[in-house]
């Protein structure tokens, strides 16, 4: 079992570019979250899916942010344009079932983004 | 929103000692989760917990789900070095999602 894929580990790009962050949940996991962590808000939900299907984007900041899950194997989490707030760790994680503890969550390594 | 306060904010621990971290909240939860996370990785679990009044341990680590189900804690025995990292408090409310603790930042007394 390889885990939570996330690449790339690291991005650094100029305000108004757009990033494309990836996933590859672990096989079997029906769930995929995206969350992001600052130092001044933790860990905060941005989306998760069930079965490839959005099912909550309530944490998604704005419409500069979407996250897309074509197959089951695969997600992206997109920011069009960037700013310099949007400078944070990037985690995805999976789950066997919902978002709740009784499946507990599989994070990757995270992706830490700064625009500059 | 739910809101789960978890103390202290960081600690220094001395190779051998015992150490406590908790997590408390306004909202009754139905699952308390421990998490550690270490530089430059996402958080790992450590610990889950189900009923309210539940001990359980993992190695050196023990963590109990508060009687109230507002609260929890977790232990960390014999501490060494490799416990430094930050320790995440995460709570499941009725169908709901969960909701992160800020974390508790373990580091080595110099």
């Amino acid at each position: 079992d390889a885990g939570v894929i996330q690449s790339p580990r690291h991005e650094v790009t100029e305000m108004g570019q757009e990033v494309t962050l990836r996933c590859k949940p672990i096989s079997g996991h029906d769930y995929l979250f995206w969350y992001r962590q600052t130092m001044m808000r933790g860990l905060e939900l941005l989306i998760y899916f069930n079965n490839n299907v959005p099912i909550d984007d309530s944490g998604m900041p704005e419409d500069r942010f979407s996250a897309k899950m074509p197959n089951a194997s695969f997600s992206t989490l997109k920011i069009q344009p960037s700013e310099p707030r949007d400078s944070a760790v990037y985690f995805c994680a999976s789950s066997f079932f919902g978002p709740s503890g009784n499946s507990p969550l599989h994070f990757g390594n995270g992706t830490r983004l700064t625009v500059t | 929103g739910q809101q789960l306060n978890q103390s202290p904010q960081s600690m220094f621990i001395q190779e051998g000692e015992d150490v406590s971290m908790n997590c408390t909240s306004s909202s009754i939860f139905n699952t308390w989760l421990w998490y550690k996370q270490e530089p430059g990785e996402g958080p790992v679990l450590l610990i889950a917990l189900y009923k309210a009044g539940e001990l359980t341990s993992n190695g050196r680590l023990t963590a109990q789900f508060g009687i109230t189900r507002k609260d929890s804690f977790l232990n960390i025995s014999a501490s060494i070095p490799s416990d430094v990292g930050i320790y995440f408090c995460a709570g499941e409310a009725a169908g709901n999602k969960l909701t992160f603790g800020g974390g508790t930042r373990v580091l080595v007394k110099p």
